[in-house]
């Protein structure tokens, strides 16, 4: 079955600690995004890319990290510089080209820092 | 300034009572309108996508329909299995791929 995994589904950890959030996607598609959804505040774009080895920042890029060395694989860091990190976060992707607008999401990782 | 905007932010219906979710956008060259359903603690499930206006999409006891300024998500005899929220979203004018998401309009149906 075609889709899109993220791990893991709940993820704790302390203050001041950085931490990774997994994307899978095997729809062979171009472009993969990152969200966090806070409650009442809707989606909100961190980072996306729309080819491998290449990312944009989105509208709360800071605090965050991301690479894209796999088609596949669109990993997120949530470092120790983002200063409200708990959230739900949600990775996305798009495809098989670049013109292809409708987005497909994954199950999400909620975040708890404490 | 690229703009989507839901109303209302929540719905409660009774069992078999039809209503309607609005989804207003502001956006230059629209290049698609698209419905998710987002369950709680689950990531959106996608919907319809629209793309010009007047075209309409069916899918069970939604459907969807855009005009210039604005979308509908008609909700016919709806079940408590409907209750979820439900958000729209258009690329941004910069073609880039991204999305701007409506807030969401949070929808509980009762038996």
């Amino acid at each position: 079955d075609g889709g899109i995994t993220q791990s893991p589904k709940y993820l704790f950890r302390k203050e001041g600690q950085n931490v990774t959030l997994s994307c899978e996607q095997n729809l062979n598609h171009d472009a993969m995004y990152w969200y966090r959804q806070d409650p009442g505040q809707g989606l909100r774009l961190i980072y996306y890319s729309q080819i491998v080895n290449d990312f944009q920042k989105g509208d709360i890029a800071e605090g965050y990290s991301v690479s894209r060395e796999k088609k596949e694989s669109f990993p997120l860091t949530v470092t120790s510089a983002q200063k409200n990190p708990t959230a739900f976060y949600l990775c996305a992707s798009s495809g098989p080209d670049r013109l292809s607008y409708e987005q497909y999401f994954g199950p999400g990782t909620r975040l708890t820092v404490t | 300034e690229d703009q989507v905007t839901q109303s209302p932010e929540a719905l409660r219906l009774q069992e078999g009572e039809s209503s309607s979710l609005n989804c207003s956008y502001t956006v230059s060259g629209l290049r698609g309108l698209f419905w998710y359903r987002q369950d709680p603690g689950k990531g959106p499930e996608f919907l319809f996508t629209l793309y010009s206006a007047g075209e309409e999409k069916e899918k069970e006891r939604l459907k969807a329909t855009l005009t210039k300024k604005e979308s509908f998500l008609h909700i016919t005899a709806p079940k408590p299995e409907d209750s979820a929220t439900y958000l729209c979203a258009v690329p941004h004018s910069s073609n880039t791929g991204k999305l701007i998401f409506g807030q969401g309009t949070t929808l509980q149906v009762k038996p």
